[in-house]
């Protein structure tokens, strides 16, 4: 597609499900961002995938969050267990560069997925 | 650790120009962003950074001191339209090196006629 395309746009969930937030990102794009903003703030680093690797997890808040790209295109973030402070916005961006790349390669956002936990 | 600063809120009126600061503290540096994002749609990018000085893109400019830390953007001629978030971001140095960026909470602008 022409942008990041990202599903559901809205979830609501009980406290206690799983729920599955898929990100189509440009094809080709060889980056991968997960990012997860709350209300008034700025977006945070969840994970980061070049390819199919996950080479960065480090901003996923508790082994709940799992993030998986199986074919280096589609990706899916999985919240285990869910909590109310899971309630947020999850941003994916790409990016037709590798992380380790300089310049100003820009990463394109897709809308989000907002998910509300009740 | 890395920490970013930006206005919460600023409020300027059409035709007008406005400066949006950002200042940062990072462990090393790899390129600003400034980034547009209205209420429930995706940020998109308007600015990079990595050498000291302005760049221009129409309307919109953005400023860069490495040695100071800090960054503007510059809107000229507002227009109503925007009215959104302005988030600064910048390229975590880490050693990973993945190209993740940190964000600053956003700058809130309103523009009013």
């Amino acid at each position: 597609g022409a942008g990041v395309s990202q599903s559901p746009r809205y979830k609501v969930a009980k406290r206690g499900q799983d729920v599955a937030l898929r990100c189509d990102p440009i094809s080709g794009h060889v980056s991968l961002f997960w990012y997860q903003q709350a209300l008034g703030q700025g977006p945070e680093f969840l994970t980061y995938f070049q390819n199919e690797a996950q080479l960065d997890k480090s901003g996923l808040p508790s082994d709940r969050f799992f993030a998986e790209r199986p074919e280096g295109s589609v990706s899916t973030l999985k919240i285990q267990r869910t909590q109310q402070e899971d309630s947020a916005v999850y941003l994916c961006a790409s990016s037709y560069t590798e992380g380790r790349h300089p310049g100003g390669a820009e990463a394109f956002f897709g809308q989000g997925t907002r998910l509300t936990v009740v | 650790g890395q920490n970013i600063d930006q206005p919460t809120e600023m409020t300027a009126t059409e035709g007008a120009i406005v400066q949006i600061n950002c200042t940062y503290q990072t462990s090393g540096f790899n390129g600003l962003f400034w980034y547009q994002q209205h209420a429930g749609e995706a940020p998109t990018f308007l600015s990079y950074n990595v050498l000291d000085g302005l760049e221009e893109k129409g309307r919109f400019s953005s400023f860069l001191s490495r040695s100071k830390g800090y960054s503007y953007l510059l809107l000229k001629e507002l227009q109503m339209k925007d009215s959104a978030s302005y988030l600064c971001a910048v390229r975590d140095p880490g050693s990973s090196n993945t190209g993740k960026l940190i964000f600053g909470q956003g700058t809130t602008l309103q523009v009013k006629p």
